[in-house]
């Protein structure tokens, strides 16, 4: 199956300091990439859809100058989230979505982010 | 109401057993359901992708939606130790639509040797 590679995997940081997050799919050009949050035992939620060359759509609730997502390319889309605060550590994942045979859903191995 | 309704488990069962995963929605919209395996710390991994009502076997996981019931299975035959992770479902309104896909809590499987 198609491959996306999210990275980095795991990070700390101080609260206040910005973190970026990087999704990439790898052999499929992503028209759409979406980033979620999923907190522990919970399930995953949407935060914003990305497509390349827009500007991301971001969910109710989501504030979108706390997580700035860039889409540069067919193949890169970047999560910034700005001065993280400890309310933000959670584990991230990014999804991206191709056309055709790739039309279905394949999704990034997560990010957690522990902000101290 | 959520959406979309899964028990989270944990649900502990011997190697080689048949395990049988659900799920219940409410948005008679539905119409593509999925679902996803979870390992922890890790990113969700397609297992079965359905349309509308019906079964679809793959392997040893054979996924069952029954629209009228609004209720959706994933079984799992001759299950092994590897296959103990969270599973997810998700479910969309309309092919291609993963900005409406939405997922059930996940249930935790452990298949104990």
């Amino acid at each position: 199956g198609a491959v996306v590679s999210q990275h980095p995997s795991w990070v700390i940081c101080k609260s206040g300091t910005s973190v970026k997050i990087e999704c990439r799919s790898l052999d499929f050009q992503a028209t759409t990439m979406f980033w979620y949050r999923q907190f522990p035992k919970q399930s995953l939620m949407l935060m914003a859809t990305s497509n390349e060359g827009s500007k991301a759509t971001y969910e109710q609730g989501v504030e979108k100058d706390k997580f700035l997502i860039n889409h540069a390319s067919l193949t890169l889309s970047t999560l910034t989230v700005t001065s993280a605060h400890p309310e933000d550590s959670s584990f991230y994942i990014c999804s991206a979505m191709g056309a055709g045979a790739n039309e279905k859903l394949f999704f990034g191995s997560g990010t957690q982010l522990s902000v101290l | 109401q959520k959406e979309v309704e899964q028990d989270p488990g944990p649900l502990s069962v011997p190697e080689g057993a048949i395990v049988s995963l659900n799920c219940t929605y409410s948005n008679s919209a539905f119409q593509y359901f999925m679902w996803y395996r979870q390992y922890s710390r890790k990113g969700p991994e397609l297992l079965m992708y359905t349309y509308s009502s019906g079964n679809k076997e793959d392997g040893r996981f054979t996924a069952q939606v029954d629209k009228s019931s609004k209720y959706i299975s994933l079984f799992i035959r001759d299950s092994q130790p590897s296959d103990s992770a969270t599973y997810l479902c998700a479910m969309s309104p309309f092919s291609g639509g993963y900005n409406k896909l939405i997922f059930g809590a996940g249930t935790r499987l452990a298949v104990h040797p």
